[in-house]
Order: C-alpha cells, then sequence, then structure tokens
C-alpha cells in the first residue's frame, strides 16, 4: 500500500527566506509523486511532479523538489518566499488503477504556509 | 482549453432541497472525479466516472447521486443533505484512457456548500 507523510502541518516563513516543506512516501513500487497547491477558497493546482528520469524537478511559481528513494523523501523547497507563497500545500502519490481506468490520488495532511513580512 | 469548469461557486441549502452541482472539462479526459473537503483537510474520494460509467463510489451516503450525461460533464445531485455535509466539493478530470500514474489530476475551483 501506498502512503504519504507530511511533516508540519504549519510553517511560517519570513519573506525571502527558504521555504523547505518536506514530505516522505511509502510504496512499493517506484511512486510518482505530486504537489499541489491550494489557495484559499479555491482548487487544487499542480505545482510539480516527480515520474522518472531527472530527480530535481522543477515547477511553477519557483518552486522546486528532489527525489530522494534512499530516503523516500520529496522535499519541496523555494529559494525565497513570497508574501502570495501562503497557501496550503499537499504532497500525493498516484497510481494508475487498470479495473477502474482512473488515477487514484493518495494525499498527505497538508502543510499551511504562512509567510510574514 | 485546460480548465475544469464548476458552478456554482457557493451554494446554501436546506436540509429538505435539492440541488446540483455541475462540472465540465474539454480536455478529453476520460475520467471524472467528485472529492470533498472539510477545512483543514485533504480531499476525499467520493466518486469515479471512466469513459462515462461509475468507477468508484467510496461508500457515499445515497444523498449525494452521481450523472455522467457525456464525456465532458459531470453532475453531482443533492438531496436531503445533512449539515455535517457541508464542504468544498471538487471536481477532476484525468486522462483516463492513458494507463500510467504520471496522469494529472486537474482540478475545478471547487463548489462552497453550506447546509442549513
Amino acid at each position: 500500500a501506498q502512503s504519504v507523510t507530511q511533516l508540519g502541518s504549519h510553517v511560517s516563513v519570513s519573506e525571502g527566506a527558504l521555504v523547505l516543506l518536506r514530505c516522505n512516501y511509502s510504496s512499493s513500487v517506484p511512486p510518482y509523486l505530486f504537489w499541489y497547491v491550494q489557495y484559499p477558497n479555491q482548487g487544487l493546482q499542480l505545482l510539480l511532479k516527480y515520474t522518472t528520469g531527472a530527480t530535481l524537478v522543477k515547477g511553477i511559481n519557483g518552486f522546486e523538489a528532489e527525489f530522494k528513494k534512499s530516503e523516500t523523501s520529496f522535499h519541496l523547497t523555494k529559494p525565497s518566499a513570497h508574501m502570495s507563497d501562503a497557501a496550503e500545500y499537499f504532497c500525493a502519490v498516484s497510481s494508475y488503477m487498470f479495473s477502474g481506468g482512473y488515477n487514484k490520488l493518495i494525499f498527505g495532511a497538508g502543510t499551511r504556509l504562512a509567510v510574514h513580512p | 482549453d485546460t480548465e475544469v469548469t464548476q458552478t456554482p461557486k457557493h451554494l446554501v441549502m436546506g436540509m429538505t432541497n435539492k440541488k446540483s452541482l455541475k462540472c465540465e472539462q474539454h480536455m478529453g479526459h476520460r475520467a471524472m472525479y467528485w472529492y470533498k473537503q472539510k477545512a483543514k483537510k485533504p480531499p476525499e474520494l467520493m466518486f469515479v466516472y471512466s469513459y462515462e460509467k461509475l468507477s468508484i463510489n467510496e461508500s457515499v451516503p445515497s444523498r449525494f447521486s452521481p450523472e455522467c450525461p457525456n464525456s465532458s460533464l459531470l453532475n453531482l445531485h443533492l438531496h436531503a443533505l445533512q449539515p455535517e455535509d457541508s464542504a468544498l466539493y471538487l471536481c477532476a478530470s484525468s486522462k483516463g484512457q492513458v494507463t500510467s500514474g504520471a496522469n494529472v489530476l486537474t482540478f475545478g475551483a471547487g463548489s462552497r456548500l453550506t447546509v442549513l
């Protein structure tokens, strides 16, 4: 079975500081990993995804994540936080369900990022 | 068109009302999803349609009734809801026709439901 753990339900940083949001996964097969962002009263927006190949994945809005198989981690980083980055961030692992013809997303509990001046 | 459109954005209903949430996508995706999201929680899967057929019902109460009239539309019919059903309802779609875990789910902005 697959699972995702996000360490830290709340992270607070100063504007201009490094953002680090932690995600660890459990999977018996090579994982497909995603980071989604959710701004207040909005849906989920894809930040980036890891499938295969390059372990450092670049996403939108200056975010990137590194897949580390040895540590079963997929942490999200951004060198310099902006006020507009304040949001809820979800890490997820995906698998294709052949019996149903759809993708099953297993989400972490989420991390709320606050950015203060 | 790379969007999933949900209407209405906000809905307030009484426990005896009948209402519907609508979702539309024109990306050619063949899998469509309904999720329920309570405050400060991740989305919870409710239903999945693949090629307009119901694939998954995650033990959702019968007061929620999904419908997929065609490959671009997904509805969620609501009847006799309870106050605890108040939540953000998210629609999503993906390339169900591509058998890969790398498929991206594209989410709509959600419908905020309040049950009085």
